[in-house]
């Protein structure tokens, strides 16, 4: 069965600093995998998605993720952190329906 | 602009009443779905809808129930049989289920409280 799991339920960088956020999943065919972005009170919106065109995906606002097969990941990164990149992150995977991990939140200190 | 409107934004409810958050969606997306979000938890599935008329049960479907009458509305019951309703209740549209390439569109959600 398909499933994703997000390490660090709590990530917190400077304003500037490299942004991770790490992602694995499982899947047993090429998955299709998502990471969405949560504001507070607010639903999910999507950062950017893996469809098999291209391994290394660029999303809005500056962020990036890559999928490494061999390690079965696809970490979300971001150059530089700007304060409001503080929100919650999901990872998701789909193959039929769709698979969410339990979320990583971001908090960015000035 | 197409998209997902969840209302009310805020609903609080008393004990032993059903209440029913609504879900429109004027994508043309056939496939609909309602999460439950609680910290720490993620998004739990709670009943989905792949076509007018059809709904199934997800992972988390007791003390709720669904319609969809329509292809743009998928409204959600929380019922008195369940115990522990406070959450922040999400709805979602896809293009077509089993479809996985697509993503969902999410909704602005609703935050049930019990009082």
């Amino acid at each position: 069965a398909q499933s994703v799991t997000q390490l660090g339920s709590h990530v917190s960088v400077s304003e500037g600093a490299l942004v991770l956020l790490r992602c694995n999943y499982s899947s047993s065919v090429p998955p299709y995998l998502f990471w969405y972005v949560q504001y507070p009170n607010q639903g999910l919106q999507l950062l950017l998605k893996y469809t098999s065109a291209a391994t290394l995906v660029k999303g809005i606002n500056g962020f990036e993720a890559e999928f490494k097969k061999s390690e079965t990941s696809f970490h979300l990164t971001k150059p530089s952190a700007h304060m409001s990149d503080a929100a919650e992150y999901f990872c998701a995977v789909s193959e039929s329906d769709m698979r969410f991990g339990a979320g990583t939140r971001l908090t960015v200190k000035p | 602009d197409g998209g997902i409107t969840q209302s009310p934004k805020y609903l609080f409810r008393k004990e032993g009443q059903n209440v029913t958050l609504s879900c429109e969606q004027n994508l043309n997306h056939d496939a609909m779905y309602w999460y439950r979000q609680d910290p720490g938890q993620g998004l739990r599935l709670i009943y989905y809808s792949q076509i007018v008329n059809d709904f199934q049960k997800g992972d988390i479907a007791e003390g709720y129930s669904v319609s969809r009458e329509k292809k743009e509305s998928f409204p959600l019951t929380v019922t008195s049989a369940q115990k522990n309703p406070t959450a922040f209740y999400l709805c979602a549209s896809s293009i077509s289920a089993g479809q996985g390439i697509y993503g969902y569109t999410f909704g602005s959600g609703t935050r049930l409280t019990v009082v």
